[in-house]
């Protein structure tokens, strides 16, 4: 059972450039997010999922896109990359009911 | 809308000292309470948690934390700090199951030897 994994663990794009981050999880978990942390801040929600086939916007959205075409892959979409997209990217899932959301080990990005 | 303040951005203590991290929230019903605790370069761990029931809740690595809902506040503690709890440490609120965790801006701790 490895949890939620994530990849690329570090990834430096240039500016216009896109890119998704993966993540994956082996729970059967229904709830999925993605969150960002900027330096000397807290997580913030970009976007979550209550399932395959519905996902819904956080709180900074902006940038992003995702899909959940299964139960297990929530991918994150980075079209344009920018410098404000520079950032940790953690990757969370959760099952129905289930307050505790268990973190992937992140994937650092870097925009140049 | 529902907000965590952790009003100490750094904190430094001696190795062997007690050690308190602040956590104070603003949310109408008391939330799902959380601690993590992150590592330089590394992803969140999760240290503790409060869903309800007694209000001093034991976690791992030796720290408990005290929910005191008159006080909206969910602070961290630990008696005896080692050296390998040098880290940033989150609190986190759930209103609710499924919902978006909110996060404090974290707490930097310091150990000096």
């Amino acid at each position: 059972n490895a949890g939620v994994t994530q990849t690329p663990k570090f990834r430096i794009l240039k500016i216009g450039q896109s890119m998704t981050l993966q993540c994956t999880q082996d729970m059967n978990h229904n709830y999925m997010y993605w969150y960002r942390q900027d330096p000397g801040m807290g997580l913030k929600l970009i976007y979550y999922s209550v399932g395959a086939g519905i996902t819904d916007k956080g709180e900074v959205p902006n940038g992003y896109n995702v899909s959940r075409s299964t139960t297990e892959d929530f991918p994150l979409r980075l079209e344009l990359a920018a410098p404000s997209q520079t950032s940790v990217y953690f990757c969370a899932s959760t099952s129905e009911g289930q307050p505790e959301q268990f973190f992937g080990p992140g994937t650092r990005l870097t925009v140049l | 809308a529902q907000s965590v303040t952790q009003p100490d951005i750094h904190i430094t203590v001696s190795e062997g000292a007690s050690l308190e991290l602040r956590c104070n929230y603003s949310y109408g019903a008391t939330p799902y309470l959380f601690w993590y605790v992150q590592s330089p370069g590394q992803g969140l761990q999760l240290l503790l948690k409060y869903f309800s029931g007694d209000t001093l809740v034991q976690g791992i690595k030796g720290f408990e934390a005290e929910f005191k809902r008159s006080q909206s506040s969910f602070n961290l503690r630990k008696p005896s700090v080692h050296w390998s709890d040098a880290a940033e440490y989150f609190c986190a609120v759930n209103k609710a199951a499924g919902n978006k965790l909110t996060f404090g801006g974290g707490t930097r701790v310091l150990v000096k030897p």
